[in-house]
């Protein structure tokens, strides 16, 4: 596609529940990241995928946090058993390997956990 | 480590004025520094990116940057404000292109009629 596309915009779950958040990088992109945009911890970085796989993994805030992207192209954001301190905007971006290119971010997914 | 400072997360400009949003970074090696807009209920936009060449960046609608090594600074200015910059901006910073990003807390932009 033309841009990063993120699915869906808005997300309201209970407490508990398990969530999948989707992100459809650009086309050739071989960079993935996801971000956590949050009122009290402002724009956090999540998880970084190269290709298939995540050489870092160091913002992933807890185990009920994990992550894949498959055939070098979409990517699963998952929650498992949601708190509402999860409440935030997931924004995922993307980026070629070339030096000097920056990241392109998708509009983001809202997540109200209640 | 890496880390970014924004100061003032609020500034409230009148329309034609200058506007100054001001970034601090801390980096172990060379940056490169980027700045983001973000418009309400919107993913961020990149407005302008400094990567070890000119110090004097220039950006999308009339933005422009300026690296200053000996500061450790890369403020955002524009000469004259637009009702349509009221938005917030985000300063980034990174160590390598393809490297996440770390970000400042953002400031929020109101322009004035």
């Amino acid at each position: 596609g033309a841009g990063v596309s993120q699915s869906p915009s808005n997300k309201v779950t209970e407490k508990g529940k398990d969530v999948e958040l989707r992100c459809d990088p650009i086309s050739g992109h071989t960079a993935l990241y996801w971000y956590r945009q949050s009122l009290g911890q402002g724009l956090e970085f999540l998880i970084y995928f190269q290709g298939n796989s995540a050489p870092d993994k160091s913002g992933l805030p807890s185990d009920r946090f994990s992550a894949e992207r498959t055939g070098g192209s979409v990517s699963t954001l998952t929650i498992q058993r949601t708190q509402q301190e999860d409440s935030a905007v997931y924004l995922c971006a993307s980026s070629s390997s070339n030096m000097n290119t920056e990241a392109f971010f998708g509009q983001g997914t809202r997540l109200t956990v209640v | 480590a890496q880390s970014v400072t924004q100061l003032g997360s609020h500034v409230s400009v009148s329309e034609g004025a200058l506007v100054l949003l001001r970034c601090n970074y801390s980096s172990s090696v060379p940056p490169y520094l980027f700045w983001y807009v973000q418009y309400p209920n919107q993913g961020l936009q990149l407005l302008l990116k400094y990567t070890s060449a000119a110090t004097l960046v220039k950006g999308i609608n009339g933005f422009e940057a300026e690296f200053k090594k000996s500061e450790t600074s890369f403020h955002l200015t524009k000469p004259s404000a637009h009702m349509s910059d009221a938005a917030e901006y985000f300063c980034a910073v990174t160590k390598a292109a393809g490297n996440k990003l770390t970000f400042g807390g953002g400031t929020r932009v109101l322009v004035k009629p």
